[in-house]
């Protein structure tokens, strides 16, 4: 089994929701990411998390919060989004931690988020 | 058919022509590198991975060349077929206190004619 699997795969929020992206893999993977991808551009990565532990936040707003409750399971809550937060949201999942982190990470389809 | 770097985004190429994509990385400090193929409405699919200790890594109708020198990363497709039509991204990692964090180049739009 080599799927990450994320949900939904669409989701439409106002402004003032709540709501959470999952992903699940179960592939064994020690570390697992959240990226952001705008259209025509490329993923930028917002969170990393080994072994469970948040090791790279780069510097994204509070608005967006992840959770690891193990270590197949990645989520993502939503809160006062603004439209420009409208984009795909991808999970994705490599091995380990350190240098092991270096290997081919596997990607999910991704979460169409619109934000109204 | 060949692109040229991160400016001209687009390639177009015949069915079973070969096909190069060409990225350029920016940190000489980077010891992994992944193409990644994304079609439409789908998550980047790994293609072939090379670490900085080579300079060449053949796949399935696929090689990648790694030039550190110029800090430059080609991804050749042999034959290429319709279903290669997609965006090529190329990524980076810089390895230290950056594992697991890849950088991902421009992309490419790569469009197969039949």
């Amino acid at each position: 089994d080599t799927e990450v699997t994320q949900t939904p795969k669409h989701l439409v929020m106002g402004m003032t929701n709540k709501k959470s992206l999952k992903c699940e893999q179960h592939m064994g993977h020690r570390a697992m990411y959240w990226y952001k991808q705008k259209a025509k551009k490329p993923p930028e990565l917002m969170f990393v998390y080994s072994y469970e532990k948040l090791s790279i936040n780069e510097s994204v707003p509070s608005r967006f919060s992840p959770e690891c409750p193990n270590s197949s399971l990645l989520n993502l809550h939503l809160h006062a989004l603004q439209p420009e937060d409208s984009a795909l949201y991808l999970c994705a999942s490599s091995q380990g931690q350190g240098a092991l982190m270096n290997t081919e990470a596997f990607f999910g389809q991704g979460t169409r988020l619109t934000v109204v | 058919g060949e692109n040229v770097g991160l400016h001209l985004p687009t390639l177009s190429v015949q069915e079973g022509d070969n096909s190069i994509i060409n990225c350029a990385y920016s940190n000489s400090a980077s010891d992994y590198f992944i193409w990644y193929k994304q079609e439409s409405g789908k998550g980047p699919q790994f293609i072939i991975d090379i670490r900085s200790n080579m300079d060449k890594r053949q796949g399935q109708r696929v090689t990648v060349l790694l030039n550190k020198t110029v800090k430059h990363l080609s991804l050749q497709i042999a034959a290429t077929q319709p279903g290669d039509s997609a965006v090529y991204f190329c990524a980076e990692n810089a390895g230290g206190t950056s594992y697991g964090k890849l950088t991902f180049g421009q992309g490419t739009i790569l469009t197969v004619h039949p």
